[in-house]
């Protein structure tokens, strides 16, 4: 019940075009839902977040839908462009108990230019 | 304002020695958590420690590791009798706790010969 299942794995975007990763979660007490991006090297940098409530989040160029009903959510970044190229990681968390993050396997982006 | 600080950035032990790995959270940040990145895979929860308290730590090994949030001072993570399967990178997250985001370091890259 802890899962979060996350897809394609790998993704190959012309620069210009829309990327799309979904997440499924099964644990209902999950309330928030952060997606993180990580380049080689480094650690997963926090990109935008989501909480239940609302079935849209727009930030810039990145928007998170969220679908409770199908516990199901996803990152469309649109105008891709050769910089975001990353591995993009999403989660779920239960907020004022264990706090962990429930992270997907992670999705390896490439924009080509 | 710094970001969380991890040290070392990578460590090589031979099998059946200690390692142990560090972390400083952000200013102002009391809530601790590390989690652990196989090769392909996403990262998974090991434990969450606040000053000197252990919440969860439901995703360590039973065996062999360990952590610590002093009152003073970085966590640490420790691990005795290291084997080829504990070869990973071990990222480290700090929040303010409640419902704030968790930021992370760029982790320790563990080779075991």
């Amino acid at each position: 019940q802890q899962q979060v299942k996350q897809s394609p794995q790998s993704l190959i975007v012309q620069k210009g075009g829309i990327s799309i990763i979904n997440c499924a979660y099964e644990n209902t007490a999950f309330d928030y839902f952060p997606w993180y991006q990580q380049f080689p090297g480094k650690g997963p940098a926090l990109l935008i977040a989501i909480r239940p409530d609302v079935s849209e989040k727009k930030e810039g160029r990145f928007t998170i839908s969220f679908n409770k009903s199908a516990k199901q959510f996803s990152l469309h970044i649109m105008d891709s462009q050769p910089g975001d190229s990353a591995t993009y990681f999403c989660a779920g968390q239960t907020q004022g108990g264990s706090e962990k993050l429930v992270f997907g396997k992670g999705t390896k982006l490439t924009v080509n230019p | 304002n710094a970001g969380v600080m991890q040290n070392p950035r990578h460590l090589v032990r031979r099998r059946g020695q200690e390692a142990r790995l560090r972390c400083s959270p952000m200013k102002g940040h009391s809530h601790v958590y590390w989690y652990r990145q196989l090769p392909e895979e996403g990262l998974k929860f090991m434990v969450y420690l606040q000053k000197e308290n252990i919440i969860d730590e439901s995703g360590m090994p039973k065996e062999r590791f360990s952590a610590e949030f002093p009152k003073e001072g970085p966590s640490i993570l420790r691990i005795q009798q290291v084997v080829r399967g504990d070869s990973a990178a071990y990222f480290c997250a700090s929040s303010p706790g409640g419902t704030q985001p968790q930021h992370f370091g760029d982790g320790t890259r563990l080779s075991i010969l």
